[in-house]
């Protein structure tokens, strides 16, 4: 079963709108990666948190990790109309660094 | 620049051949990877590599299997194709060892079985 659940699956909000989008996962992990998929294309990686860490920040990115509710979460501040794609949140277990599992993700529409 | 390269890009094939999706990394990494991505699954991990001759079966490895004979390269062949592989395919790669292990994704495959 996948490790990483993205809740809400869908989001629609108005150019200039803070997006954020939740991630929760089931073991304990070695570091939690967020990637954005634009339509037809591959996963371009955009942040990652290694489980030692509380916050990280990335341009207008910024990310939270939660070991104890073992949950994260990514918030888009300000968001365009070119931050339409779909995120994933990928986790690196403890075990076994190389693979990510992947969740299904969360489709953000931003309207202009 | 180096890149993550998967070919071809769209593929229809009959139930039952064999088909293979080729996968080529400059990178120069270690560690290569194939999901398969359908809508409600997110990715879902195929096989993966470690390395020259290293290959493991992923979470939905039945019906599919990887050589890996150069650093570069990474085949993904359906033995016998079957309708329930349809989807879109996608090769990652990332450095190692490392404990940082960002995936460099490659554009991907849509498969269609007949």
């Amino acid at each position: 079963s996948q490790q990483g659940e993205e809740d809400p699956q869908a989001l629609s909000i108005q150019e200039g709108e803070n997006a954020t989008m939740n991630c929760s996962y089931k073991t304990s992990i070695n570091n939690l990666q967020w990637y954005r998929q634009n339509s037809g294309r591959g996963l371009v990686h955009l942040i990652l948190i290694r489980s030692n860490e509380r916050e990280k920040h990335s341009g207008r990115l910024r990310v939270t990790l939660d070991t104890s509710k073992k949950s994260s979460s990514l918030l888009i501040t300000a968001s365009r109309a070119a931050d339409t794609a779909s995120y994933f949140c990928a986790t690196s277990w403890m075990d076994s660094s190389y693979k990510l599992i992947f969740g299904s993700g969360t489709r953000l529409l931003v309207r202009p | 620049d180096a890149e993550i390269t998967q070919s071809p890009r769209h593929k229809i094939t009959e139930t039952g051949r064999q088909v293979t999706l080729a996968c080529h990394q400059t990178w120069n990494h270690n560690n290569m990877f194939w999901y398969r991505q359908d809508l409600g699954h997110g990715l879902r991990l195929i096989h993966y590599s470690y390395g020259v001759q290293d290959t493991n079966k992923g979470e939905v490895s039945d019906g599919y299997s990887v050589s890996r004979s150069n650093t570069e390269d990474l085949p993904l062949t359906l033995e016998s194709a079957a309708s329930s592989q349809t989807s879109v395919y996608f090769c990652a790669s990332s450095p190692g060892p490392t404990d940082y292990n960002e995936q460099f994704f490659g554009p991907g495959t849509r498969l269609t079985v007949l």
